[in-house]
């Protein structure tokens, strides 16, 4: 079984400018979720794709989006970057049962994203 | 909305002793998880330990063990027999039991191992 990796491991952008970093989450499921870790802090929710759908947000603004394709790997996109978007972005791949229930998030390496 | 606090920035312990890492939440759920995360300088964050907060028993794995007090809504972690390769990044979050709802996550306690 294939675990979540992510790319690129690292990259350096100037504020404005728009990035996308990818995930594959992991063989079998169904279900990734966006974080952002900013130095010497916890990760901070983004948002979660389950089925190719959005079905969560954390406190983040619109210019933050992302995509799940049919193979539940997914993309985020940040547009208009800021210095303050500088930080390590982790990607977690979990399975959903249907009743809603799901299992432990299993975490990709990251990608660290350095505004300048 | 739930949080999770970490009150101890930095930890040190011996090789080969015992350190415990303490964590409080607080939510008005009653059915809920608790992890512990390491993440090391690799940067992965790497489960620990799980535990159900409808089980009394703590959870243990290996040389970790917790300490789920869920009145006073506490989840200590203790590491045996520390090794070098325990020096990480460890992480204390909490999900909901209702739903697929995300982790929350305090904002860590960095463990240093001395030789």
């Amino acid at each position: 079984e294939t675990g979540v990796t992510q790319s690129p491991t690292h990259l350096i952008k100037t504020r404005g400018q728009q990035v996308t970093l990818r995930c594959s989450s992991q063989s079998g499921h169904n279900t990734v979720s966006w974080y952002q870790q900013a130095l010497g802090q916890g990760p901070q929710f983004i948002f979660q794709y389950y089925r190719e759908e959005e079905n969560g947000r954390g406190n983040f603004p619109p210019r933050f989006s992302g995509l799940q394709f049919p193979n539940y790997s997914s993309e985020l996109n940040v547009n208009a970057l800021e210095l303050d978007d500088s930080a390590l972005y982790l990607c977690a791949s979990s399975l959903v049962i249907r009743t809603g229930s799901s299992y432990e998030q299993y975490f990709g390496p990251g990608t660290r994203l350095t505004v300048t | 909305a739930q949080t999770v606090t970490q009150s101890q920035p930095e930890m040190s312990v011996q090789e080969a002793e015992t350190v415990t890492l303490s964590c409080t939440y607080d939510t008005s759920e009653s059915d809920y998880y608790l992890f512990w995360y390491k993440q090391p300088p690799s940067r992965q964050m790497i489960l620990v330990i799980r535990q159900e907060a409808y089980k009394q028993q703590n959870a243990t794995e290996n040389r970790f063990s917790v300490n789920f007090q869920k009145a006073a809504k506490s989840f200590s972690l203790k590491i045996s027999d520390s090794q070098l390769g325990d020096a990480a990044m460890y992480f204390c979050a909490y999900r909901s039991a209702s739903g697929n709802t995300p982790l929350v996550f305090g904002k860590g306690t960095r463990l240093s191992v001395i030789a």
